[in-house]
């Protein structure tokens, strides 16, 4: 089974609003991904948890903040959003091994802000 | 120059055909390699991965890598309508831990 998941599929906010997305897998992963990606992009990482542990930030502005409250979850926090962050937010999982370590993506949450 | 290329589309094959999609990078320490497919308003599908020289096949799918020539390709064999996508080149360069460097994409139609 390869399987993340992430709700909600699809999500309006205004500027002002708070928010999250939230990925779960069962997988055993121990490293979990946020990717944003806009139309006829790649996806672009933000965040890399590694055994809980935030290990990679990209840069994200403050208005996105990512939490961990198990090996199985990830969640991302949203507030006081701007209309360009409306993109496809990807959830991803990987065993968290040294060497190659396979990523394998949910199905995202598709986010608009007005 | 971009770290992960791939050659440009959109491509498009009649069904039945071989489609042949094209990677290069620049991180020549870079060890594992992904293709991902993925369709119009969903998510990335991992579709091969290729960790050694040489070619890897599944069903109508084979990678090939060469790591030498820092070159990576995905063969489409009997190319179907549904295999109509963007094929996305990921690699994983030698000192970036667990990211990956993701191409461009080419967009693949498949003609009935």
């Amino acid at each position: 089974d390869t399987e993340v998941t992430q709700t909600p599929k699809h999500l309006v906010m205004g500027m002002t609003n708070k928010k999250s997305l939230k990925c779960e897998q069962h997988m055993g992963h121990r490293a979990m991904y946020w990717y944003k990606q806009k139309a006829k992009k790649p996806p672009e990482l933000m965040f890399v948890y590694s055994y809980e542990k935030l290990s990679i930030n990209e840069s994200v502005p403050s208005r996105f903040s990512p939490e961990c409250p198990n090996s199985s979850l990830l969640n991302l926090h949203l507030h006081a959003l701007q209309p360009e962050d409306s993109a496809l937010y990807l959830c991803a999982s990987s065993q968290g091994v040294a060497g190659p370590d396979t990523q394998y993506f949910g199905p995202g949450t598709r986010l608009t802000v007005l | 120059q971009k770290e992960v290329e791939q050659n440009s589309g959109p491509l498009s094959v009649p069904e039945g055909a071989i489609a042949s999609l094209n990677c290069t990078y620049s991180d020549r320490g870079s060890q594992s390699f992904f293709w991902y497919r993925q369709y119009s308003g969903k998510s990335p599908e991992l579709i091969m991965f290729i960790y050694s020289n040489g070619d890897k096949e599944d069903g109508r799918f084979t990678a090939q890598l060469n790591k030498a020539s820092q070159y990576v390709s995905l063969l489409i064999r009997d190319s179907q309508p549904s295999d109509s996508a963007t094929y996305l080149c990921a690699v994983n360069p030698e000192t970036s831990g667990s990211r990956l460097t993701f191409g461009e994409g080419t967009q693949l139609t498949v003609n009935p």
